[in-house]
């Protein structure tokens, strides 16, 4: 069963940082592309991140480009995202998720990691 | 970036009456190796999403046949032959081709 569990969300300053972790298990972690998607409290998804199967390609959403990087660890089977600069915009449950070998969208999903920017 | 328009953003249903989602984008999904990637989402309270629709009409493992996906292009939609109570939540399309991947709005489906 393929299981996507995250860590380190929590209550940040703005302009502070975070490093969120996804920990995979039930699938050969290193053979898919990986995403990080959010959702801000009520609000609807926005893919955030992806980087692919040996982290040579990753792709942002222009509102997150140059202050947020994907990076993974295959053998540790763990995906991240540092996360600088933050602001309230900022603030949403993130998500860590699997994205299908040949549908090219994330076919499953974590519960999700709450960050919280505010003073 | 390829905006994804969904209506409606409420849908109000009755138990065993049929649904439908439409999801327009502002850019052929067509890729170069010929399929369509628009993919639906169910997102029922407090829970993660789950995948429901890939590749414009193919249902996940475990998705019930009452729910089907068509569409070509930039028109696509998403069908429940009959609702059921389990498929109140919100029903997002999105977009995997051109970069960034983008969602629609969000159909929220509740049961009259």
């Amino acid at each position: 069963e393929v299981q996507l569990v995250e860590s380190g969300g929590g209550l940040v300053q703005p302009g502070g940082s975070l490093r969120l972790s996804c920990a995979a298990s039930g699938f050969t972690f290193g053979d898919f592309w990986m995403s990080w998607v959010r959702q801000a409290p009520g609000r609807g998804l926005e893919w955030v991140a992806n980087i692919n199967q040996d982290g040579s390609e990753k792709y942002y959403v222009d509102s997150v480009k140059g202050r947020f990087t994907i990076s993974r660890d295959n053998p540790k089977n763990s995906l991240c995202l540092q996360m600088n600069s933050l602001t309230a915009d900022d603030t949403a449950l993130y998500y860590c998720a699997r994205v299908g070998r040949y549908s090219l969208s994330p076919t499953s999903w974590g519960q999700g990691t709450l960050v919280t920017v505010s003073s | 970036d390829v905006v994804m328009t969904q209506s409606p953003l409420s849908l109000p249903v009755t138990l065993g009456q049929p649904a439908s989602i439409s999801c327009r984008s502002t850019q052929s999904l067509v890729y170069s190796d010929g399929n369509t990637y628009l993919s639906w989402f169910q997102q029922r309270p407090g829970q993660s999403p789950r995948r429901l629709i890939y590749k414009v009409s193919n249902r996940d493992s475990g998705v019930p046949d009452r729910f089907s996906g068509s569409g070509s292009g930039t028109d696509f939609t998403l069908k429940i032959s009959r609702v059921e109570a389990e498929d109140v939540g919100v029903y997002y399309c999105m977009q995997g081709i051109h970069g960034p991947y983008t969602f629609g709005q969000g159909t929220k489906l509740e049961i009259k």
